[in-house]
């Protein structure tokens, strides 16, 4: 298996601009997740889907993030507009959920270094 | 709600020494613990895992850790390190998280550790 695969690995845009991070997650997985990693805060849980289903957002910082997951195979998480302080590594992880009583191993992707001048 | 504290930001160590990074953690009902290791540009993988019975848990690359209830710790250990060995260090907590949509094993990570292994 490839594992998780995420686009693009490196993106710089403007404060303004609209931004959207891509990742398509281990084939048979049925859960993602997407974190944000920053100096300040760490590595913060922003939403977890299952089943294609947004089931926590409670970490999304603001109207300005949205994320979608239209099917097994592919999320994107948005941003706009951007502002500087978005900027930080975004990292998405997929895993196959056995259910609320027991924890899964949880696979990253490389990442996505973004950067908002 | 649960949390993971990690002391040491960053842990210098001479290659072939031993080394223990330290992981404390804080959580209202049992849970589930976890040691990723992240390398430089990529992202993080898991070295090992605690869920249950053996509180000696041993993880890929020769790492172990210890799960110690009473003192709410899991700290990592080599007993020899090797240059590749070079990365930052995640602790991290499981536990259960229950939304309208449904519930889920909520994982939140330490602050991380960056072990540095001097040739």
């Amino acid at each position: 298996d490839a594992g998780v695969i995420q686009s693009p690995r490196h993106e710089v845009t403007e404060m303004g601009q609209e931004v959207t991070l891509r990742c398509k997650p281990i084939s048979g997985h049925n859960s993602l997740f997407w974190y944000r990693q920053t100096m300040m805060r760490g590595l913060e849980l922003l939403i977890y889907f299952n089943n294609n289903v947004p089931i926590d957002d409670s970490g999304m910082p603001e109207d300005r993030f949205s994320a979608k997951m239209p099917n097994a195979s592919f999320s994107t998480l948005k941003i706009q507009p951007s502002e500087p302080r978005d900027s930080a590594v975004y990292f998405c992880a997929s895993s196959w959920h056995l259910g609320v009583s027991t924890s899964e191993t949880q696979y990253f992707g490389p990442g996505t270094r973004l950067l908002v001048l | 709600a649960q949390s993971v504290t990690q002391l040491d930001s960053q842990v210098p160590v001479f290659e072939e020494a031993p080394v223990e990074l330290r992981c404390n953690y804080s959580s209202s009902v049992s849970v589930y613990l976890f040691w990723y290791v992240q390398y430089p540009n990529q992202g993080l993988q898991l070295l090992l895992k605690y869920l249950s019975g053996s509180t000696l848990v041993k993880g890929i690359n020769g790492f172990e850790a210890e799960f110690n209830k009473s003192q709410t710790s899991f700290h990592l250990r080599k007993p020899s390190v090797h240059i590749s060995d070079t990365a930052e260090y995640f602790c991290a907590v499981s536990d259960r998280m229950w939304r309208i949509s449904g519930g889920y094993q909520k994982v939140t990570f330490g602050t991380g550790t960056k072990l540095q292994v001097i040739p």
